[in-house]
């Protein structure tokens, strides 16, 4: 049971478009949400993060939206770059801590 | 400096066979991790140990038992190797096992088994 759904499994954006990835989940404990992004051949590492009790938190080009009553967070990348290319997982933690549940991954290309 | 390391890189064993995977991190955190990343780049935790003592303990086969030595080390050995432990391992540490840590993951060990 994927407590943590992502979508879409794949996506091609050209350079300078905006690039959206999309969570939803279920478990209504999950109160942190973080994003990682991971490159070919290399560990996840973490991109940008957010708690409940804001809508919105943006650093650069990189924007997380929150809908606490939909149960749904997103990624947003603005002005995408090939550079930006790699997998993208969103996540959640309970507030117990210590255990991220991922998302399935989002491959994203940016084309030049 | 590399702030997570694992090795080796890469493992290629037949089944049946018994291997290890190293981790270390000099990051002086207090929590470290075990994750498993199959072919579908889905990515699961399977053990954490903070401050040296086991706190998280996924449904994972026996066969595999983590230890770690001292809070910069967490080891992982796989006995009785199987096809379907073909994945990649990362080993991932964070400042302690609160809520909200950041997690930091190491380069991953490629375990390949004929």
């Amino acid at each position: 049971q994927q407590q943590v759904k992502q979508s879409p499994q794949s996506l091609i954006v050209q350079k300078g478009g905006i690039s959206i990835i999309n969570c939803a989940y279920e478990n209504t404990a999950f109160d942190y949400f973080p994003w990682y992004q991971q490159f070919p051949g290399k560990g996840p590492a973490l991109l940008i993060a957010i708690r409940p009790d804001v809508s919105e938190k943006k650093e650069g080009r990189f924007t997380i939206s929150f809908n606490k009553s939909a149960k749904q967070f997103s990624l947003h990348i603005m002005d995408s770059q090939p550079g930006d290319s790699a997998t993208y997982f969103c996540a959640a933690e309970e507030t117990s801590g210590s255990r991220l549940t991922f998302g399935e991954g989002t491959q994203l290309t940016v084309n030049p | 400096d590399t702030a997570v390391s694992q090795t080796p890189k890469y493992l290629v064993t037949q089944m049946g066979n018994d291997k290890s995977i190293k981790c270390e991190q000099n990051l002086g955190h207090d929590t470290m991790y075990w994750y498993k990343q199959d072919s579908k780049k889905f990515l699961k935790i399977m053990f954490s140990y903070n401050n040296k003592e086991l706190i998280i303990n996924e449904t994972v086969p026996n066969r595999f038992s983590p230890k770690s030595p001292d809070k910069a080390h967490l080891n992982l050995h796989i006995n009785s190797l199987e096809l379907g432990d073909s994945a990649v391992y990362f080993c991932a540490s964070s400042q302690d096992a609160g809520w909200g840590r950041e997690q930091f993951f190491g380069p991953g060990t490629r375990l390949t088994v004929l």
